[in-house]
């Protein structure tokens, strides 16, 4: 069955950066884009963009163009999400899902980042 | 970008009532809306995509219909665990876009 795993919460500094891992399973790795979501505390979800893990292809929505940097890695079927220069506004739970043609289909279990001091 | 609005942003009903959710476009997105449901402390699960078609293991209480720039998500006879919040997306054009959702909550 398809199952995405994600990596721990994490608690992080104002400045710092953190890496996400989105850890694929039980589907070919690279036949489907990988996406992710970030969604606010008790707010709505935001399309932060995707990554074709056959050719690392990456599109992002521009308001995040500067903020997260996705990657992926084959040979462990793993994508990654860095988050750079962290403030308050970045504390979040983040979701990487598996996109299709029909739109998101499969979800992990997201991860919460919390960026205190 | 595309804006999504949903209405009502909260829903009060009961078990067995029908309810009709809705969602607006800024502008065409064709077919490419989908509904999602989300409870507390999990993640969206795909309900129904390109407007009308229920995702694999759905039950058929829930139905979406619409185009162009709007369109409507129907739970047929409301059942205890439907109580949760639902978010309209669409897929149409870059950014993908999410509405603010509507809480169906418990009268």
């Amino acid at each position: 069955q398809v199952n995405l795993l994600q990596s721990r919460a994490a608690l992080v500094k104002p400045g710092a950066s953190v890496k996400l891992s989105c850890k694929a399973s039980g589907y070919t790795f690279t036949d489907y884009f990988i996406h992710w979501v970030k969604q606010s505390h008790g707010k709505s979800l935001e399309w932060i963009g995707y990554i074709n893990p056959n050719s690392g292809y990456t599109n992002y929505n521009e308001k995040f163009k500067n903020k997260a940097t996705l990657t992926v890695d084959k040979s462990t079927n793993t994508a990654y999400m860095e988050l750079s220069r962290l403030t308050s506004e970045d504390s979040a739970t983040y979701y990487c899902t598996r996109g299709t043609t029909t739109g998101f289909d499969y979800w992990g279990q997201g991860v919460m980042v919390t960026v205190s001091s | 970008d595309i804006q999504m609005t949903q209405s009502p942003s909260v829903l009060s009903a009961s078990v067995g009532d029908r309810v009709t959710l809705n969602c607006k476009a800024s502008q065409n997105i064709n077919k490419y809306l989908n509904w999602y449901q989300q409870k507390l402390g999990e993640a969206p699960k795909l309900l129904i995509y390109n407007t009308n078609s229920l995702q694999m293991g759905i039950p058929s209480r829930f139905s979406g219909s619409g185009s162009g720039t709007d369109f409507t998500l129907t739970i047929s006879s409301l059942q205890p665990e439907d109580f949760a919040t639902y978010f309209c997306f669409q897929h149409n054009s870059w950014p993908y876009t999410f509405g603010a959702g509507t809480k169906l909550e418990l009268k």
